[in-house]
């Protein structure tokens, strides 16, 4: 089944640590890709998106990701993370452009707490 | 700009009781989207909708039904509400595939 893996439920860094968030989808072609962050009691805000290109792009908020189709992977880093980045992380991939749907799938989320 | 906005926030229901949650957007996007998050599963697609007049199922549509009312609605009725659908209701709503999804501020629906 096609399918967006994130296999960290939560993680806990210290505040100034570098982050690496894991994503990995099972599809036959690359997909639209997606990271969102959602914060307590928000809504969802997108911090980068990848269709082509480059595999590593950059995002708001000095996050940046690198897709490696070897590993159908997307993962999400930070070099120093700061204690307004605790929220929930969720990757999203969309098959459009293999399946010619608009379809929006989500991880599960992984939750990120800061310690000072 | 409003963006997507959803009615209402907050709602309880009896068990066997329906209800239609309500979702517009004023950005003009073709595709909405409804999804319910749950602790520890992530944000489920419910139905999709890439454009007026069409509907899709997501990932968990069982209970659900929807209706595209023009390009700005996209509505979620509970025909006969579970305790199971008990959850964060979330619309959203882009432009095209390649495009930002936007989202509303949620719905938190208790069935007892």
């Amino acid at each position: 089944a096609q399918s967006v893996t994130q296999p960290d439920i939560h993680i806990t860094v210290s505040e100034g640590a570098s982050l690496e968030l894991r994503c990995n989808y099972s599809y036959g072609a690359t997909p639209y890709l997606f990271w969102y962050v959602q914060s307590p009691g928000q809504g969802l805000q997108l911090l980068l998106k990848y269709f082509s290109g480059d595999t590593l792009v950059q995002g708001i908020k000095g996050f940046e990701a690198e897709f490696k189709r070897s590993q159908s992977s997307f993962n999400l880093r930070k070099p120093s993370v700061h204690w307004s980045d605790a929220a929930e992380y969720f990757c999203a991939v969309g098959p459009y452009a293999f399946y010619n749907t608009d379809k929006l799938i989500f991880g599960t989320g992984t939750r990120l707490q800061v310690f000072p | 700009n409003a963006g997507v906005t959803q009615t209402p926030k907050f709602q309880v229901l009896k068990t066997g009781q329906s209800m239609t949650l309500q979702c517009a957007q004023d950005m003009n996007h073709n595709s909405m989207y409804w999804y319910r998050q749950d602790p520890g599963m992530g944000l489920r697609l419910i139905y999709y909708s890439a454009s007026e007049g069409t509907t899709d199922k997501g990932e968990v549509p069982n209970g659900y039904n929807v209706s595209r009312l023009n390009k700005r609605e996209f509505s979620l009725r509970l025909e006969s509400a579970a305790p199971s659908q008990t959850s964060v209701y979330f619309c959203a709503s882009r432009d095209r595939a390649d495009t930002e999804a936007f989202f509303g501020q949620g719905t938190r629906l208790t069935v007892v």
